[in-house]
């Protein structure tokens, strides 16, 4: 059974920095494409990075860009997601995904609430 | 960025057919694919996997979800709505980055 397991959530203040983990089991991980996909309270989904499945290549929407990092480890089947400079606006559940396209399979969701 | 746009709502009687649209502000069709998307998500769940590239089915779900579209002009339809089947309905497209989703469509039974 595929599961995606997300942690490192929580409350930060403007201007600091958090990374989130989402540890996946259930399939091959080094095969597949990953992606950060956000949901603001009451809001809809948006799209936030993809990393392929090796790591080679990484894309990130332009609000995200330069601040936060997303990044793999094949040995470890764990995903990551770097976020530097938060910003209120980005206070959200992250969701974490597997796909380079369709996206599949996803966690639970880890909430991030960026306050002073 | 290609603007992905939904109907807010639908409201559809228990074993009738729903039919929930997207429309792309560009074609994310490929000569070989039609990248489209289609998930569910229920309050205070993850969003799931319905169809993806426009018309094939995904791991698991019930034949009463179907998928048809080409272009710019997509449709999943429900066919026959059931209690279980409440929740908001997102298109999402994978044809160019960024990879954007529609507003999401929050299907209720009349």
């Amino acid at each position: 059974e595929v599961q995606l397991v997300e942690s490192g959530g929580g409350l930060v203040q403007p201007g600091r920095s958090m990374k989130l983990s989402c540890a996946a089991s259930g399939f091959t991980f080094s095969n597949y494409g990953m992606a950060w996909v956000r949901q603001a309270p009451t809001k809809g989904l948006e799209w936030v990075a993809t990393i392929s499945y090796d790591g080679s290549s990484t894309y990130y929407r332009d609000s995200v860009k330069g601040r936060f990092t997303i990044s793999r480890d094949n040995a470890k089947s764990t995903l990551y997601l770097q976020m530097n400079s938060l910003r209120s606006e980005d206070t959200a559940t992250y969701y974490c995904t597997r796909g380079g396209g369709e996206l599949d399979y996803w966690g639970q969701g880890v909430m991030v609430t960026v306050s002073s | 960025d290609i603007v992905l746009t939904q109907s807010p709502a639908l409201a559809v009687s228990l074993g009738q057919r729903a039919t929930i649209s997207c429309r792309a502000s560009q074609s994310v069709s490929t000569s070989s694919y039609n990248l489209m998307h289609w998930y569910q998500q229920k309050p205070g769940q993850q969003p799931k996997l319905l169809i993806y590239d426009a018309s094939n089915l995904a791991s698991s779900i019930p034949a009463r979800f179907s998928g048809s579209g080409s272009g710019t002009d997509f449709t999943l339809t429900i066919n026959p709505v059931q209690a279980d089947d409440i929740a908001t309905y997102y298109c999402q497209q994978s044809r160019e980055l960024p990879f954007t989703f529609g507003s999401g469509t929050k299907l209720e039974i009349k």
